[in-house]
């Protein structure tokens, strides 16, 4: 079984603080994902990657950056963290090509005060 | 822009019976199709996945695809209250991210 596993499940910050949200999984997948989830608005992809030291922004990159050093760690950084960044963040693992299901981790719900 | 749509309910159902979500998506060459089911509070768990035209039987569980009519299914058979959670329609249109529909709310009434 993929296991894809977020370094925390509930988080408080504060405003402007620098936060990192940590993801490891443990199947040696290629590309590796963070989204936010917030109520009507669905999944929205946040940044990508396809390999080690390589990241792709997706639709609401803005007020995010991300690293990836490892192939099975992709950490999202909020640079300085504003209230409207308050969400739950999923981070998901994938393999290979178009055929593989994304496998999602548990999510952190995250809350900046 | 490659779009997925799902009706977001709630779509109620009694106990016992065949619930029917749906799912439409705008790239042609899409490729592979997957049904998740998230719990309120959850994340995401993959329940279905389909490659080819026709139906997928898994358990309780039917996804079906037209291709023709980019149209993607799951039946759920004999439905159960533990079947209450929004599901998730995602597509994979080529090698890029996974589309995902922003989900039907679905409700199993005892």
């Amino acid at each position: 079984d993929v296991k894809v596993t977020q370094s925390s499940r509930y988080l408080v910050k504060r405003t402007g603080e620098k936060v990192f949200l940590e993801c490891v999984q443990d199947m040696d997948h290629e590309n590796m994902f963070w989204y936010r989830q917030d109520p009507g608005l669905g999944l929205r992809l946040i940044y990508f990657s396809y390999d080690v030291k390589m990241k792709e922004k997706g639709d609401i990159p803005e007020g995010y950056s991300v690293s990836r050093e490892k192939k099975e760690r992709f950490s999202l950084i909020l640079e300085s963290a504003s209230t409207n960044q308050t969400s739950m963040y999923l981070c998901a693992s994938l393999s290979g090509g178009g055929l593989q299901p994304q496998h999602f981790g548990d999510g952190t719900r995250l809350s900046i005060l | 822009q490659k779009e997925v749509e799902q009706n977001s309910g709630p779509l109620s159902v009694p106990e016992g019976a065949i619930a029917s979500l749906n799912c439409t998506y705008s790239d042609r060459g899409s490729q592979s199709f997957f049904w998740y089911r998230q719990y309120s509070g959850k994340s995401p768990e993959l329940i279905m996945f389909i490659y080819s035209n026709g139906d997928k039987e898994d358990g309780r569980f039917t996804a079906q695809l037209n291709k023709a009519s980019q149209y993607v299914s799951l039946l759920i058979r004999d439905s159960q209250p533990s079947d209450s959670a929004t599901y998730l329609c995602a597509v994979n249109p080529g090698n890029t991210p996974l589309v995902f529909g922003k989900g039907t709310r679905l409700s199993v009434i005892a």
